[in-house]
């Protein structure tokens, strides 16, 4: 099994609404990531977690809030968006954050738009 | 500071040949992994690079020099479905940071 999901594909919220994008991996993985990507750009880094334990927040606004509440998920909890904030989220998963020539396994996404 | 440059788009026709160049000014480095991403799709892996020279894996092959900060995507036997954006990804002297490039846009044409 080489596959990382993501719920939801797609999520509509207000700005004063809260919602969660959850990520799920069975590889064995113990890096898993957050990236935000808009349109016609690359992805940019959001946060990594190894062995469960964030390790990189890439000057991320405290309206993202990450958890990571066991070694297979991965969780994204959205309060007070912001319209601008609207992009495709990504998660991704690899062998060992640090170490060694782990690719990145990506998840579909979620597309999130903020009204 | 980090900056990874690659050319916005290419266009090449069906059955050439295309190299994508990448440049990169990284702290540190510690390997370089090349992504295709169709339109509204995740990227996908399809190769990595972290001694220099050439890293062959069918249609597709990576180049790297790390003394120039240097690398390419050859793609042979092109096909309409190659027609995606193609990310150049350094991994830096921490090793958990990945850093993509604006990535290169490839229109295969019949």
């Amino acid at each position: 099994d080489t596959e990382v999901t993501q719920t939801p594909k797609h999520l509509v919220m207000g700005m004063t609404n809260k919602k969660s994008l959850k990520c799920e991996q069975h590889m064995g993985h113990r890096a898993m990531y957050w990236y935000k990507q808009k349109a016609k750009k690359p992805p940019e880094l959001m946060f990594v977690y190894s062995y469960e334990k964030l390790s990189i927040n890439e000057s991320v606004p405290s309206r993202f809030s990450p958890e990571c509440p066991n070694s297979s998920l991965l969780n994204l909890h959205l309060h007070a968006l912001q319209p601008e904030d609207s992009a495709l989220y990504l998660c991704a998963s690899s062998q060992e954050a640090t170490s060694g020539a782990y690719e990145q396994y990506f998840g579909p996404g979620t597309r999130l738009t903020v009204t | 500071g980090q900056n990874i440059d690659q050319p916005t788009e290419m266009t090449a026709t069906e059955g050439a040949i295309v190299q994508i160049n990448c440049t990169y000014q990284t702290s540190g480095f510690n390997g370089l992994f090349w992504y295709q991403q169709h339109a509204g799709e995740a990227p996908t892996f399809l190769s990595y690079n972290v001694l220099d020279g050439l890293e062959e894996k069918g249609r597709f092959s990576s180049f790297l020099s790390r003394s120039k900060g240097y690398s390419y995507l050859l793609l042979k036997e092109l096909q309409m479905k190659d027609s995606a954006s193609y990310l150049c990804a350094v991994k830096d002297n921490y090793g958990q940071n990945f850093v993509f490039g604006p990535g290169t846009r490839l229109s295969v044409l019949p």
